[in-house]
């Protein structure tokens, strides 16, 4: 049972490349998420899901695309990457039925 | 967008001591998380809290919800070097559009001098 896992671990980008980071989990978790966290700050959320096919914008959606086609997968897409956008991604799943989120190990993007 | 006060931001102490730490909100939530997050590694659920007033404990850890709803405080006794990491408190509401979404206070960052 590997929970979340989350590839790249590390990736550096120039301005303007897209890029997407892949996000799968093992549990049948129907809520999946992505985050991100800058420097001395808490998570963002940027997007959710709470089944296939269903997906809402977070707090930080911009500059970013999702798509729930399967339970297990939940990629985030940069189209045009910016300096902004260099941070540490962290994908999450949970129950429907329970409060806890399952966290990968996190994606370093760097945008040069 | 919202987010969660949390306090201190860091804080060095010696191996063996107690440690506090909280968070406030401004708003309601109806359930409170705290995660440890270690270097490189994605957060992990520490203590969960689903009641106000509820007092919790996870081995050397104590979390308390709140009476107000609007706070939660984690306390580790007895502080040992691998207790060094950043904690997340995380207030989660069960109603509205975005139910069930965690918010995210900035971290507490301990270090325990050996």
């Amino acid at each position: 049972n590997a929970g979340v896992t989350q590839t790249p671990k590390f990736r550096i980008l120039k301005i303007g490349q897209s890029m997407t980071l892949q996000c799968t989990q093992d549990m049948n978790h129907n809520y999946m998420y992505w985050y991100r966290q800058d420097p001395g700050m808490g998570l963002k959320l940027i997007y959710y899901s709470v089944g296939a096919g269903i997906t809402d914008k977070g707090e930080v959606p911009n500059g970013y695309n999702v798509s729930r086609s399967t339970t297990e997968d939940f990629p985030l897409r940069l189209e045009l990457a910016a300096p902004s956008q260099t941070s540490v991604y962290f994908c999450a799943s949970r129950k429907d039925s329970t409060d806890t989120q399952y966290f990968g190990p996190g994606t370093r993007l760097t945008v040069l | 967008g919202q987010q969660l006060n949390q306090s201190p931001q860091s804080m060095f102490i010696q191996e063996g001591e107690d440690v506090s730490m909280n968070c406030t909100s401004s708003s309601i939530f109806n359930t409170w998380l705290w995660y440890k997050q270690d270097p490189g590694e994605g957060p992990v659920l520490l203590i969960a809290l689903y009641k106000a007033g509820e007092l919790t404990s996870n081995g050397r850890l104590t979390a308390q919800f709140g009476i107000t709803r609007k706070d939660s405080f984690l306390n580790i006794s007895a502080s040992i070097p691998s207790d060094v990491g950043i904690y997340f408190c995380a207030g989660q509401r069960n109603y509205g559009g975005s139910q069930g979404n965690l918010i995210f206070g900035k971290g507490t960052k301990l270090s325990v001098k050996p």
